[in-house]
């Protein structure tokens, strides 16, 4: 059975700070997602990783990926108050779409 | 611009009633996939559907049906609404494996049950 699991769940962090989402998988898997929510909207995508090493960065967001070690880590670089949100970590195997339970992000001015 | 559309943002229904909830893609998606959100249990698969016709049962299917008569529209039923599935559900479609990259979401349905 495939199980995403994030960690922490919640954080909660100063501006300008750095810190990292670790997301955990428990099977092979096709591919990995990482998508925003803002309080009550839908998911915004932030970043596919296809294969293992790939590191992708967006502004102060930069994922990457283990396929060995079944990890996938979102770094927060010099986090800015409009980064709190809800991060998930999303895995893909066989069609089969699995979230992790998300990371609730609050930045403190 | 790509889209996934709920058709219904906030829904009131009362136990017993049967509830409809409708998702259309405009992709030509063959998977499609209904999900509801809960404080503290994160985004839970009830089914998806990776062709027309054909539906696989997810994580939390118990109270749940669904409906894939035409490629770019998938139904979630509740045949009697309880309590308990108060929630925000949320749709999703995607190309099949090796053929895209990204998941589409719908903005959500928010179903209270009185």
């Amino acid at each position: 059975e495939l199980k995403v699991e994030q960690n922490p769940l919640f954080l909660s962090m100063q501006e300008g700070k750095n810190y990292t989402i670790y997301c955990n998988y428990s099977t092979t898997s096709d591919r990995l997602y990482w998508y925003r929510q803002d309080p009550g909207k839908s998911l915004e995508s932030l970043f596919v990783l296809l294969s293992n090493g790939a590191v992708k960065q967006e502004g102060r967001l930069m994922a990457s990926l283990d396929t060995k070690a079944r990890l996938s880590t979102l770094h927060i670089t010099a986090a800015v108050h409009d980064l709190s949100a809800t991060y998930f970590c999303v895995v893909n195997r066989d069609d089969k779409i699995i979230f992790g339970k998300g990371t609730r992000l609050h930045i403190l001015p | 611009d790509v889209k996934v559309t709920q058709s219904s943002r906030y829904l009131v229904k009362r136990t017993g009633e049967k509830v409809f909830l409708e998702c259309v893609q405009d992709m030509d998606h063959e998977n499609m996939f209904w999900y509801r959100q809960d404080p503290g249990l994160g985004l839970r698969l009830i089914y998806f559907s990776y062709d027309v016709k054909m539906k696989e049962k997810g994580d939390i299917p118990e109270g749940y049906s669904v409906s894939r008569e035409k490629k770019e529209r998938f139904s979630l039923i509740l045949e009697s609404a309880s309590t308990n599935q108060t929630s925000m559900y949320l749709c999703a479609s995607s190309p099949p494996r090796g053929s895209g990259n990204t998941i589409y979401f719908g903005e959500g349905s928010w179903l209270t049950v009185v």
